[in-house]
Parts: C-alpha cells; structure tokens; sequence
C-alpha cells in the first residue's frame, strides 16, 4: 500500500500558468516533505521542501503548501516555464525512523 | 552537481546471471543508497548504507545485496537477475549525521534489462 500518492500521472500546462501538483499521504508520522524534479536520463534533484511545523515554503517561483489535517502537500510553479517540463517526485520521512518514501511521480508538461 | 558516478550505465543481462552495479562518490558523503526506479511506484529504497561496512535493508531488499568496503563505492549485486528486476537503479548520497532531513543528491541511473 503506498503512503506517498500522486493521483495525477500528468499534468498539461501553458507557459506563464500556474502549475499545481498535488500529493497526499496516509502515515501520520511523516513529518518532513520533500520535492524532487527529475529529467529524461537524469537523476532526480532536490527542489523544495517544508517541515510540518510549517504550512508554506517558498523559493523563487516554487512554493509548497502543507495542510496536515488533510495529510496533502502541493507544489506551485509560478510562472511555468518550458525548462519546468520533467518528473516531479513528492517524498515524506518520518524523522523518527530514517527511510525517505517517494510518490509515483507526476509529469509535468509546459506548453509554449 | 554532487560528485556521483554510476556505472555501467546501461546492461542488458540473462535471467539467472549475476549482475553488480557500481556507485562511486568523491563528496566523503557517510550515507549511500540504491533505489529501483519503476513505472507507477516511483523510488523504492532496495538498501543503504551509513558507513563503511554499515548497511541495511530497504522496502524492496529481496535478491539484492550489497557492498561497501571504502567510503566512496556503493556496489548492489543481483546474484541470480530475474525479469522482475528490469529497472532503472539510482544511487543517491546525503551528507549529515541528521540523515532523516537531509537532501539526497542522485546519480544518473543505470538501466537494467533482464531477458
């Protein structure tokens, strides 16, 4: 059974949108969230990522929401660019044990 | 970019044969990791690595073992390679003693055929 679910294999956007990507989680006791991007060939590269004492993290043009109660994290893209086009990864730790648990990834396609 | 090779970067290999992936590092990094990469499950943690010497099983261990006698190899062994085990391998590395927070920097990946 997947603790870590992203619902959307893929998601279509036009250049200069907002891209939302969504991701939701059933253990309890993650407490540390992460977003990796991953291009065709590449390994995957650390984005964002937001700790569950807070609800918002923001660098640039990507900025995580966290809602606990929901146990649903989102990524923004603001902007969206072409380069933003690749796999986005949602991951979830439970700080007290060690293992990093990923989603399924979702494909992000930005149109020009 | 973090210092992270994976080789070799492509093999295509027999059911039944054995099969060793190499991870070299030149960060000094403590904690390595493999990872299989499959359509619908995202990254799945096979094993890790908190030192030399030191490692342990991940979600998806079986008929996997590995290896690390320096600091800077990570080696993952499928001694008999089934088709199951078509994938694509990822080794990652995080630096700090508080791993749980800590960012994974990735290799490129190693795809893996088994016919």
């Amino acid at each position: 059974d997947q603790q870590v679910k992203q619902n959307s294999p893929s998601l279509s956007v036009q250049e200069g949108r907002i891209s939302i990507l969504n991701c939701d989680y059933t253990n309890s006791m993650f407490d540390y969230f992460l977003w990796y991007k991953k291009y065709p060939a590449e390994g995957p590269t650390f984005l964002i990522s937001i700790s569950s004492i807070k609800d918002k993290n923001e660098d640039g043009r990507f900025t995580v929401f966290l809602n606990k109660s929901a146990k649903h994290l989102s990524l923004h893209i603001v902007p969206s660019q072409p380069g933003d086009s690749a796999v986005y990864f949602c991951a979830a730790i439970d700080t007290g044990g060690f293992k990093t648990i990923f989603g399924a990834g979702t494909r992000l396609f930005v149109k020009a | 970019d973090a210092g992270i090779t994976q080789s070799p970067r492509h093999k295509v290999t027999e059911t039944g044969t054995p099969v060793t992936l190499r991870c070299h590092q030149t960060e000094n990094h403590r904690y390595m990791y493999w990872y299989r990469q499959d359509p619908g499950h995202g990254l799945r943690l096979i094993h890790y690595s908190y030192g030399v010497k030191d490692t342990d099983k991940g979600e998806v261990s079986d008929g996997y073992s590995v290896s690390r006698s320096k600091t800077e190899d990570f080696l993952l062994t499928l001694e008999s390679a089934t088709s199951s085990q078509t994938s694509v391998y990822f080794c990652a590395i995080s630096e700090s003693e508080r791993e749980a927070t800590d960012t994974q920097y990735f290799g490129p990946g190693t795809r893996l055929t088994v016919l």
